[in-house]
C-alpha cells in the first residue's frame, strides 16, 4: 500500500463528455503526477503538479487539465472524451525529484 | 519509436528457474525505476537506480545500471508464483526531469 488514492475506480462515459478523475496523494508528498496506460502499453506523462502549479505537460492536448488543491490532491479533467481516451489514468506522489508512488488507477471506458 | 526498450514482452518459467529482464534506452539514464504491476492495476515501486554500475537487491530481486547507464537489468533468482504480473522500467532521460518514460512492459508468468 502506497498511501495514494484515487477515485473512482472505474467510469463509463461517452464521446463528447466530460470527467474529472481525484488523487490523494500520500502524507507528506507536495507534488502529484498524473499518467494515461493504453491497453498493452506503458505509462504516457499527462503532466504533473508542484506546489499548486503545473510543472511539466507531456504530449497530450488542451482538453486534458488538472488541478492541485492546498492538501495536495490532484484532479485530472477531461474534456470532449474521445474514444482513445478509454484507458488506465494513474496518478503518482513523490516528494519533488524523488521516487514516485503510484495509485490503483482509475479505469475509463468511453463509447 | 519508444524510448524505451524493454525485453522480452513476454515470459513463462516454470518456479524455482531464474530470469532476466532487459531494458534499454537510447538516451543517458538519469535515473531508472523498476515498477510491478498486476493486470489492471497501479504499478508498485520496486528499486531506483542512479550511478552507473549501481546494482541493488530486494529479496530475490536484483536490478542493475550498466556503467554507460543506457541498459538496466532486473534479475529474479528461484522464481515463485507470487513473481508473477508485468515488470516496467522507468527513466528520467532528461536529468533533473520529474517525467519519467516508460517501456511496454514485461509480462513475467512463473508455472507451479
Amino acid at each position: 500500500e502506497t498511501g495514494v488514492t484515487q477515485s473512482p475506480t472505474h467510469l463509463i462515459k461517452t464521446r463528447g463528455q466530460q470527467v474529472t478523475l481525484r488523487c490523494s496523494s500520500q502524507s507528506g508528498h507536495n507534488t502529484v503526477s498524473w499518467y494515461q496506460q493504453a491497453l498493452g502499453q506503458g505509462p504516457q506523462f499527462i503532466f504533473q503538479y508542484y506546489r499548486e502549479e503545473e510543472n511539466g505537460r507531456g504530449n497530450f492536448p488542451p482538453r486534458f487539465s488538472g488541478l492541485q488543491f492546498p492538501n495536495y490532491s490532484s484532479e485530472l479533467n477531461v474534456n470532449a472524451l474521445e474514444l482513445d481516451d478509454s484507458a488506465l489514468y494513474l496518478c503518482a506522489s513523490s516528494l519533488t525529484g524523488l521516487t514516485q508512488y503510484f495509485g490503483p488507477g482509475t479505469r475509463l471506458t468511453v463509447l | 519509436s519508444q524510448e524505451l526498450e524493454q525485453s522480452p514482452q513476454s515470459l513463462i518459467v516454470q518456479e524455482g528457474k531464474n530470469l532476466t529482464i532487459n531494458c534499454t534506452s537510447s538516451k543517458t539514464l538519469y535515473g531508472l525505476y523498476w515498477y510491478k504491476q498486476k493486470y489492471g492495476e497501479g504499478l508498485i515501486f520496486l528499486m531506483m537506480l542512479q550511478k552507473g554500475g549501481e546494482e541493488k537487491s530486494h529479496e530475490k530481486i536484483t536490478a542493475k545500471l550498466d556503467e554507460k547507464k543506457q541498459q538496466s537489468s532486473l534479475h529474479i533468482t528461484a522464481s515463485q508464483p507470487s513473481h508473477a504480473g508485468i515488470y516496467l522500467c522507468g527513466a528520467d532521460i532528461k536529468g533533473g526531469s520529474e517525467k519519467l518514460v516508460f517501456g511496454k512492459g514485461t509480462k513475467l508468468t512463473v508455472n507451479p
